[in-house]
């Protein structure tokens, strides 16, 4: 079965402070999806990034950046200078859409919610 | 581009009553996937449409609960003899057929007193 912990439950911390959240996942597939996701306060689910199992590069988006690295089944995520905007709930999840019966529903961790204060 | 948009917003029941909600996906997104989220989890599958084919159920789906996507466009999540352990957010995601990305609705939450 597929499990995604994300072990902070709450971060606060003052504008323009980097932090990040830790995303650890399981799975038996070798081929696999990660994602993350913004859900804002009026509920609905941003996509941000999506990163396969065979792409262990970081990337870098403006003032996110993302880690990669199978070998901890890790995929962590940093806000670089927080903005009062960036408070929501943030959400890892893990799809293993490989194709053949997998129809690639997602697996969601429980969340962070990050409030960032001015 | 329209995004993915559920119906109604809110709604407010009262035990035992019937609902239904109504996602409609991204156009030409032939796969659909209802997902519940209650308060402080993460949203847990529901079930999956790929064109109007229900192609995978979760357990979480009891026999209260019947999906449907008749012509593989628009699809509507019904609730039988609701109770108060069914509120929560119901959100609905849409994808491309070879797309691996969701796009998720803003949900119904439902509350039943």
């Amino acid at each position: 079965a597929q499990k995604v912990t994300q072990a902070q439950t709450e971060i606060s911390v003052v504008e323009k402070e980097d932090v990040t959240l830790d995303c650890v996942y399981e799975t038996r597939d070798t081929t696999y999806y990660l994602f993350w996701y913004k859900q804002p306060p009026s509920g609905e689910l941003v996509f941000l990034i999506r990163r396969n199992s065979f792409d262990e590069q970081n990337e870098i988006s403006g003032r996110y950046s993302w880690n990669f690295q199978k070998s901890t089944s890790s995929f962590n995520f940093t806000i670089t200078a927080s903005q009062v905007v960036d408070s929501a709930v943030y959400f890892c999840a893990l799809s293993d859409n490989a194709g053949g019966t997998s129809y690639g529903k997602l697996t969601f961790g429980q969340g962070t919610i990050l409030t960032v204060h001015p | 581009d329209t995004g993915v948009s559920q119906n109604p917003r809110h709604k407010i029941t009262k035990r035992g009553q019937n609902v239904t909600f109504r996602c409609d996906p991204i156009s030409e997104h032939n796969r659909l996937y209802w997902y519940r989220q209650t308060l402080g989890q993460g949203p847990e599958f529901l079930t999956y449409f790929q064109n109007e084919a229900q192609l995978e159920k979760s357990r979480l789906l009891s026999d209260r609960f019947s999906a449907e996507r008749p012509k593989g466009s628009f699809s509507t999540l019904e609730i039988q003899r609701t109770e108060q352990g069914d509120s929560a957010m119901y959100l609905c995601a849409s994808i491309p057929m070879y797309g691996e990305t969701q796009y998720f609705g803003p949900g119904t939450r439902l509350l039943v007193l």
